[in-house]
């Protein structure tokens, strides 16, 4: 079964503050990394994405941090704000085999920036 | 341009009913996929289909069917509901399979009794 693994489940940052979410996989078929943002009531939506050949990226306050050895990448969300509140999973897309294209998505984690 | 829309928002079912969830997409994509998300559990993918009239199983496709007769619609049905179903239900979908990223609807918020 491939898995991806991400911690923590909650998170509570001050505003200004930094919030690191981390996620690691365990199978290497995988071969692009993208973040969801949800808030309540609402539908992911891709928040920033990232390659295997890139070991940064970054769009504004947020960055994805990926280490291929280690198989892992978390997302830092610099001058965290209210409106950053929400929950946010990270996800791996299969490549090769009959599902290739499919997410497998990590639990989430629900981040809550207080003013 | 409405994206992905779902239908319906909210629906309370007995165990053992029977229902339809609508999933309708405007961006001519070719990718379509139901999810269930419960909480503590992330997105787990139920079906997909990667065009018209081909689909198949994802990671708990079990008590769910799927059918692609249009690029536009990609119906959810649930053939006899149990507790276990409870959940919200996303519809996605993208381009081509590899293609990002994938548009989510709104979901559909289902108990059931």
């Amino acid at each position: 079964q491939q898995q991806v693994k991400q911690s923590p489940q909650s998170l509570i940052v001050q505003k200004g503050g930094i919030s690191i979410i981390n996620c690691a996989y365990e199978n290497t078929a995988f071969d692009y990394f993208p973040w969801y943002q949800q808030f309540p009531g609402k539908g992911p939506a891709l928040l920033i994405a990232i390659r295997p050949d890139v070991s940064e990226k970054k769009e504004g306050r947020f960055t994805i941090s990926f280490n291929k050895s280690a198989k892992q990448f978390s997302l830092h969300i610099m001058d965290s704000q209210p409106g950053d509140s929400a929950t946010y999973f990270c996800a791996a897309r299969i490549v090769g085999g009959g599902s290739q294209g499919n997410l497998i998505f990590g639990k989430g984690t629900k981040l809550s920036v207080k003013p | 341009n409405a994206g992905v829309t779902q239908t319906p928002k909210f629906q309370v079912l007995k165990t053992g009913q029977s229902m339809t969830l609508q999933c309708a997409q405007d961006m001519n994509h070719e990718y379509m996929s139901w999810y269930r998300q419960d909480p503590g559990m992330g997105l787990r993918l139920i079906h997909y289909s990667v065009g018209a009239g081909i689909t198949d199983q994802g990671e708990v496709p079990n008590g769910y069917n799927v059918s692609r007769s249009t690029t536009e619609d990609f119906p959810l049905r649930l053939l006899s509901a149990a507790p276990s179903q409870t959940s919200v239900y996303f519809c996605a979908s993208s381009y081509r399979a590899r293609h990002q990223p994938q548009h989510f609807g709104d979901g559909t918020r289902l108990s059931i009794l």
